[in-house]
Order: structure tokens, then C-alpha cells, then sequence
């Protein structure tokens, strides 16, 4: 089993459509969660980090299950600029950063 | 852009050859990671540097080594290149190790690296 699992999608959605996405992870005593999101043939950039209580940025929010080990991202009103893929990034302890192989999205007009 | 600089962007190398790949840290940032991104895959740690010395590894082997100099600029190392090593080599610098600051990372542009 991976110790970061994300489903590989493509995800493909209209403009204007919800779209949620799903990590899990395997090591319980990890501690710190980001979203990335990367662009064919560029390098990641962080999207956000994802907190206990839940945290909001725009159209994005992300959420941490730690009870069930599973982080999401819901996009609301997806853009085609928003098209790219997302990674989710777990990290235990100090230094072990493990990427998701990450979910490709494609938005169409 | 992250401020974080990488060296060369692309790099074509011979089986058995060895290369070196350079990155220059976001400015505060004393912490560089390395990262390996094989096609359709996610970035794979490497190591991490931190204040000169590997504070941490992956599952790489021994052929693959780091440095990183006062400035915190850093160095990853790759000899007896095997075929399979051909990847996009990132590297992310952070305010600090660990999980210290929130833990965020943030990329260089990569080395696209081919071993023929």
C-alpha cells in the first residue's frame, strides 16, 4: 500500500462545476498536510496547507480527516485556468515529505 | 515565482556518467530538499539539507549525495547514472527543517535530466 494514495483521475468538469478530490495516508502519526497543484511540465506550487479545523481560500477548501486518515479539496465554481494536477503532500516527523502521485483536472468551457 | 533558482534546466548524460545539479534557496530559507519526479508520478524525496549537513534521507542509494554551502545554496550529485534516472530533479527550500513555520516548501523550476 502507498503511504499516499490519491485517486488519478482525470477529472473532467465544466466551467462553473464543484469538484472534490481525496487523499489518504497511511502513517496516523503524520502531522502536516498541504495541497500542491502542478502545471504540465512545471514545478509544484503550493496551493494551501491543510489544518485540523478546516481552512478556506477563495474557491478552495480543504479539509483534514485524521480519524479516518483522508484529506480532501473541494473547488467551487471551477475556472479553466484551474485545469492542472493536484498533489497531495503529507508530512511525519522532520523531514519525511511523501507526494501523492496527484489527480490530473480538466476544466472545459 | 518562489525566488527559489535551479541550474542547468535541461541536461542530457551517457549511462555511467555522473552530473551535478545546483540550487539556489528562496532568501530566509536555510533548508533545501531534493526531489525526484519521474513522469506521471509525484516527486519522491531525495534528502534535505540543513545549516551544511543531510538532516534526512529517502530511499535512495549512496551514488546519489548532496551538499549545501554557507549561502544555503545546494548541490545533489548523481553517479553511475542508470537509465532510470532520467526525471525532473526539484528542489524546495523552507524557512526552516522539519515541521517548524508550517512546513511549506516551495519549488525551483527543476533540471530536466535524460540518461541515455
Amino acid at each position: 500500500r502507498k503511504e499516499v494514495e490519491q485517486d488519478p483521475g482525470p477529472f473532467n468538469v465544466p466551467e462553473g462545476a464543484t469538484v472534490a478530490f481525496n487523499c489518504t495516508y497511511s502513517n496516523s502519526a503524520s502531522q502536516s498536510f498541504f495541497w500542491y497543484r502542478q502545471d504540465c511540465r512545471k514545478e509544484p506550487k503550493l496551493l494551501m496547507s491543510v489544518y485540523s479545523s478546516g481552512n478556506e481560500d477563495g474557491r478552495f477548501t480543504a479539509q483534514l480527516n485524521r480519524a479516518s486518515q483522508y484529506i480532501s479539496l473541494l473547488i467551487r465554481d471551477s475556472k479553466l485556468s484551474d485545469s492542472a494536477t493536484y498533489l497531495c503532500v503529507v508530512r511525519s516527523g522532520g523531514f519525511k515529505t511523501i507526494f501523492g502521485a496527484g489527480t490530473r483536472l480538466f476544466v472545459k468551457a | 515565482e518562489t525566488g527559489v533558482t535551479q541550474s542547468p534546466t535541461h541536461l542530457i548524460k551517457t549511462r555511467g556518467q555522473q552530473v551535478t545539479l545546483r540550487c539556489s534557496s528562496q532568501s530566509g530559507h536555510n533548508t533545501v530538499s531534493w526531489y525526484q519526479q519521474a513522469l506521471g508520478q509525484g516527486p519522491q524525496f531525495i534528502f534535505q539539507y540543513y545549516r551544511e549537513e543531510e538532516n534526512g534521507r529517502g530511499n535512495f542509494p549512496p551514488r546519489f549525495s548532496g551538499l549545501q554551502f554557507p549561502n544555503y545554496s545546494s548541490e545533489l550529485n548523481v553517479n553511475a547514472l542508470e537509465l532510470d534516472d532520467s526525471a525532473l530533479y526539484l528542489c524546495a527550500s523552507s524557512a526552516k527543517p522539519g515541521l517548524a513555520g508550517g512546513g511549506e516548501q516551495y519549488f525551483g523550476p527543476g533540471t530536466r535530466l535524460t540518461v541515455t
